[in-house]
């Protein structure tokens, strides 16, 4: 199956400080990928979806002026997470969709970025 | 806007234990339909999909799923469950653009 890389796996950062995440997509370009954040014990929820050459649409509720997303070719995407904060702390996941044929698109997972913001 | 429900917050079992665990779905469009399991401190995994064809699906370590259509369902099952199967479920729909829309997730315990 396709495979979707992120990095860094996890990551310690100072209150104030920003972090940068990359998550691509290593045999298939995705014009589209999708940016998830899970607390503890909680499941995923859809952040923004980064779109190819032209501006991320963010969820409600998500600052985009806080969260922002490059997608600069087809095979990459990054997320940085500006002046962070100890409550940005979480488990950040990519994902990138892949056609398998007709409407059937299965979207292909990173591994995730846990974030500590001390 | 699709949206998907599952049932079981928590579920306790011994081993050998049979395993249903309940995900319903909401989406007007064609479904694409996944089941993933995620083991304390890591990330997701594919269990099994479900695009089209045969309803009842095969996955990995020996799940199973079920689709019925007329019941916006999508149960997972694994007749005789593990403690290594001890993690966080999680039921997904996509839509064609491949956005995923998560359950809330059920947490299996299996007791030795």
């Amino acid at each position: 199956g396709a495979v979707v890389s992120q990095h860094p796996s996890w990551v310690i950062c100072k209150s104030g400080t920003s972090v940068k995440i990359e998550c691509r997509s290593l045999d298939f370009q995705a014009t589209t990928m999708f940016w998830y954040r899970q607390f503890p014990k909680q499941s995923l929820m859809l952040m923004a979806t980064s779109n190819e050459g032209s501006k991320a649409t963010y969820e409600q509720g998500v600052e985009k002026d806080k969260f922002l997303i490059n997608h600069a070719s087809l095979t990459l995407s990054t997320l940085t997470v500006t002046s962070a904060h100890p409550e940005d702390s979480s488990f950040y996941i990519c994902s990138a969709p892949n056609r398998q044929g007709g409407l059937n698109t299965e979207a292909f997972f990173g591994q995730g970025t846990r974030l500590t913001v001390v | 806007a699709q949206s998907v429900s599952q049932h079981n917050h928590h579920v306790i079992l011994s081993e050998a234990a049979s395993l249903e665990l309940g995900c319903n779905y909401s989406y007007g469009g064609t479904v694409n339909l996944f089941w993933y399991v995620q083991y304390p401190g890591q990330h997701l995994q594919l269990l099994l999909k479900y695009f089209s064809g045969d309803p009842l699906v095969k996955g990995i370590k020996g799940f199973e799923a079920e689709f019925i259509k007329s019941k916006f369902s999508f149960n997972l099952r694994k007749p005789s469950v593990q403690w290594s199967d001890t993690a966080e479920y999680f039921c997904a729909v996509n839509t064609n653009a491949g956005k995923s829309t998560f359950g809330d997730g059920t947490t299996l315990t299996v007791k030795p």
